[in-house]
């Protein structure tokens, strides 16, 4: 069966430092993969997402970028940190085709102070 | 920019009522989702309508969906304390089958 695992699932950065949050998922290959960014009681703003190694679409232009090294391998890294990159970063992956279901993995919370 | 927007943002109601959420989007979509998210969790699918269907049951839940209105709904049966949660829909628009847009959710609280 397939799982999603990320982490770590809390993180607190101080500003200006470089920031890295992982994601794998297993059972499953060439996966659609996903960054979600989810404010305090808000919904969830669609950062980045890919289809295929080494292929990234940024959906927001912000401090961070997307990197896909591996298959089923997801990486979200910024060189400096700011106070409006806090909130919860969910990882999710899809099958990658119409009538699909995204899965989502448990979230990491990231306070920078 | 966001697809989809769900109605009411916070619906409060006692256990063994039904709980009724609204989906309204803007673009032609190819399929209608609804998720799940317990408090600082990640978010569980319930269930995906195709554009061509109008109806779908899954246990307690039945999702509609009116293609001409741009508006999906959801609605749990016989809620339960449990079923407390915040209900998210989301789309998968024709233009661009990739992406999976969320709305900013309806947070359902269920009074034992």
């Amino acid at each position: 069966s397939q799982t999603i695992h990320q982490w770590p699932a809390t993180l607190v950065q101080p500003v200006g430092s470089p920031l890295s949050l992982e994601c794998t998922v297993e059972g499953t290959s060439n996966p659609n993969l996903y960054w979600y960014r989810q404010a305090a009681g808000r919904g969830l703003q669609l950062l980045f997402y890919s289809v295929g190694i080494g292929q990234i679409s940024s959906e927001v232009p912000q401090n961070l970028s997307a990197s896909r090294p591996q298959d089923r391998q997801f990486i979200l890294s910024s060189k400096k940190l700011l106070l409006s990159d806090s909130g919860f970063y969910l990882c999710a992956w899809s099958a990658g085709q119409f009538n699909t279901e995204a899965f989502f993995g448990q979230g990491t919370r990231l306070t920078v102070v | 920019s966001q697809q989809g927007e769900e109605d009411p943002q916070a619906l409060s109601i006692q256990e063994g009522e039904n709980a009724t959420m609204n989906c309204s989007y803007k673009t032609s979509i190819n399929n209608l989702q609804w998720y799940r998210q317990n408090s600082g969790r990640g978010l569980v699918h319930l269930i995906l309508i195709r554009s061509n269907e109008r109806e779908k049951h899954s246990g307690r839940l039945r999702v509609t969906l009116d293609t001409s209105k741009k508006s999906s709904s959801l609605l749990i049966t016989a809620s339960r304390a449990a079923d407390t949660a915040s209900y998210f829909c989301a789309t998968v628009m024709k233009t661009s089958y990739d992406k999976v847009i969320f709305g900013p959710g309806t947070s359902l609280s269920v009074i034992p």
